[in-house]
């Protein structure tokens, strides 16, 4: 079966610092990923998504980058993290029929 | 461009049933999805529509789809206090991108 992980669960980084953000799905191949963030309180926000390795499309131009070094691992990054960078990232894989599968979220706040 | 509209609440009595509404502009997906988010964790998918169907039934859910007006619905029968949860309605348009287009979700708050 299919699962998909993100880690850290949880973190607090100071404004200024980088940021580094991993997702990795098993139990398929080929994935399309999306990340996605979540202010608090507020809707999802798309932020990246992938339909294969090194392929990323930008859906915000902010401090963020995304990468895809293997087929099924997705990697959230920053170089210099901003306030307004916290919230919760939800990375998700698409199945055939549409169904998104999401992570267990990894909880930002940015002092 | 695309754009999915939710109210931003509900307040419903435990046992009542709740109806959790939907506006979209893109009337392009094959599917439209309901998804539920407990708090703290991501989201999961509740049920889904098939575009060429006006309703569904599973269990307690019902989804009702109105193409004309753009407009879908949830509804719970006989709520109860595990179904409160943030709820979005979603789409994934067949325009050639691979953008999920989700509300902006709508809190249900069920009281005891």
């Amino acid at each position: 079966s299919q699962t998909i992980h993100q880690w850290p669960a949880t973190l607090v980084q100071p404004v200024g610092s980088p940021l580094s953000l991993e997702c990795t799905v098993e139990g398929t191949s080929n994935p399309n990923l999306y990340w996605y963030r979540q202010a608090a309180g507020r809707g999802l926000q798309l932020l990246f998504y992938s339909v294969g390795i090194g392929q990323i499309s930008s859906e915000v131009p902010q401090n963020l980058s995304a990468s895809r070094p293997q087929d099924r691992q997705f990697i959230l990054s920053s170089k210099k993290l901003l306030l307004s960078d916290s919230g919760f990232y939800l990375c998700a894989w698409i199945t055939g029929t549409g169904e998104l599968f999401f992570g267990e979220g990894s909880r930002l706040t940015v002092l | 461009g695309e754009d999915v509209e939710q109210s931003l609440f509900l307040s419903v009595r435990e046992g009542d049933s709740s109806v959790i509404n939907c506006t979209y502009t893109d009337s392009s997906s094959t599917y439209l999805y309901w998804y539920k988010q407990e708090p703290g964790a991501g989201l999961q998918l509740l049920t889904y529509i098939f575009s060429n169907m006006d309703m569904k039934q599973d269990q307690r859910l019902t989804v009702l789809l109105n193409k004309k007006d753009k407009h879908l619905s949830l509804r719970i029968a006989d709520t109860q206090t595990g179904d409160s949860a943030i709820y979005f309605c979603a789409g994934f348009p067949t325009s050639g991108t691979y953008k999920y287009i989700f509300g902006t979700g709508t809190r249900l708050k069920v009281l005891a």
